[in-house]
C-alpha cells in the first residue's frame, strides 16, 4: 500500500526566514514523489518531482526538496519564504512498480508566511 | 495554450439531484482522473481511465458514475446516492501508463454545493 504523511497542519514562517514543509512517504518498492502547491479556489499546481539520481532537487519559484530514501522523507525547502508563498502544499508519492499513474496525496500543509 | 477545463466552476445542486462536472483536456494525454478535496483530508480518488472507454473505481467511487467516450473528455456524474456531495472537485490528466513518470496536471476545480 502506498501512503504519505504530511506530519504538519500548518506551517508559519516570517518573511526572509528558510521555511521547511515535511513530508514522509510509504511504498512498497520504489517511488515517485512529489510536491504540488494550492491557492485559494485553485487547482493544483506542480512544483517538482524526484524520480531517481540527485537526492536534492529543484522546482519552480525557488522551491527544492530533499529524498531521504533511509528516513523515508521527502522534505519542501526554501531558503527565504515570500509571503506570497502562502498557500496550501500536498506532497504525493506513486510506486514505480504499479501499473497505475494515479498519485496518493498528504492531507496537505497550510503555509503561512508573515511580513 | 494547453490545459484542463473544468466547468462550471461553481455549482448549486438540491439534495436528489443528480449533477455533471465537465472535464476537457487538450494535452493529448492517454490517462484522466477525478479527485475529490474535503478540507482536512487532502484529495481522494474517485475514478480514473488510462485509456477511452474504460476506467476503474479509486477509493470512493460509490455514488458517482463517469464515462470516457473521447480522450479529450471525463465528465464525471454525482447521483443522489452520493451521501455527502459537497466537496471540491479536481480533475487531472497525464501520460499513459508507462509512459513519463506519472505527474498529473490538474484543472481549475468544481466546487459543488448541495442545498
Amino acid at each position: 500500500a502506498q501512503s504519505v504523511a504530511q506530519p504538519e497542519d500548518q506551517v508559519n514562517v516570517a518573511e526572509g526566514n528558510p521555511l521547511t514543509v515535511k513530508c514522509t512517504y510509504s511504498v512498497s518498492g520504489n517511488p515517485y514523489l512529489f510536491w504540488y502547491v494550492q491557492y485559494p479556489n485553485r487547482g493544483l499546481q506542480f512544483l517538482l518531482k524526484y524520480i531517481t539520481g540527485d537526492n536534492l532537487v529543484k522546482g519552480s519559484y525557488g522551491f527544492e526538496a530533499e529524498f531521504n530514501k533511509s528516513q523515508t522523507s521527502f522534505h519542501l525547502k526554501k531558503p527565504s519564504a515570500l509571503v506570497s508563498d502562502s498557500a496550501l502544499y500536498f506532497c504525493a508519492v506513486r510506486d514505480k512498480q504499479t501499473g497505475a499513474n494515479n498519485l496518493f496525496f498528504g492531507t496537505g500543509t497550510r503555509l503561512t508566511v508573515i511580513p | 495554450d494547453g490545459g484542463i477545463t473544468q466547468s462550471p466552476k461553481y455549482l448549486f445542486r438540491k439534495e436528489g439531484q443528480n449533477v455533471t462536472l465537465s472535464c476537457e483536456q487538450n494535452l493529448n494525454h492517454d490517462a484522466m482522473y477525478w479527485y475529490r478535496q474535503d478540507p482536512g483530508q487532502g484529495l481522494r480518488l474517485i475514478y480514473y481511465s488510462q485509456i477511452v472507454n474504460d476506467f476503474q473505481k479509486g477509493d470512493i467511487a460509490e455514488g458517482y458514475s463517469v464515462s470516457r467516450e473521447k480522450k479529450e473528455s471525463f465528465p464525471l456524474t454525482v447521483t443522489s446516492a452520493q451521501k455527502n456531495p459537497t466537496a471540491f472537485y479536481l480533475c487531472a490528466s497525464s501520460l499513459g501508463t508507462g509512459s513519463g513518470t506519472g505527474e498529473l496536471f490538474f484543472g481549475e476545480g468544481s466546487r459543488l454545493t448541495v442545498l
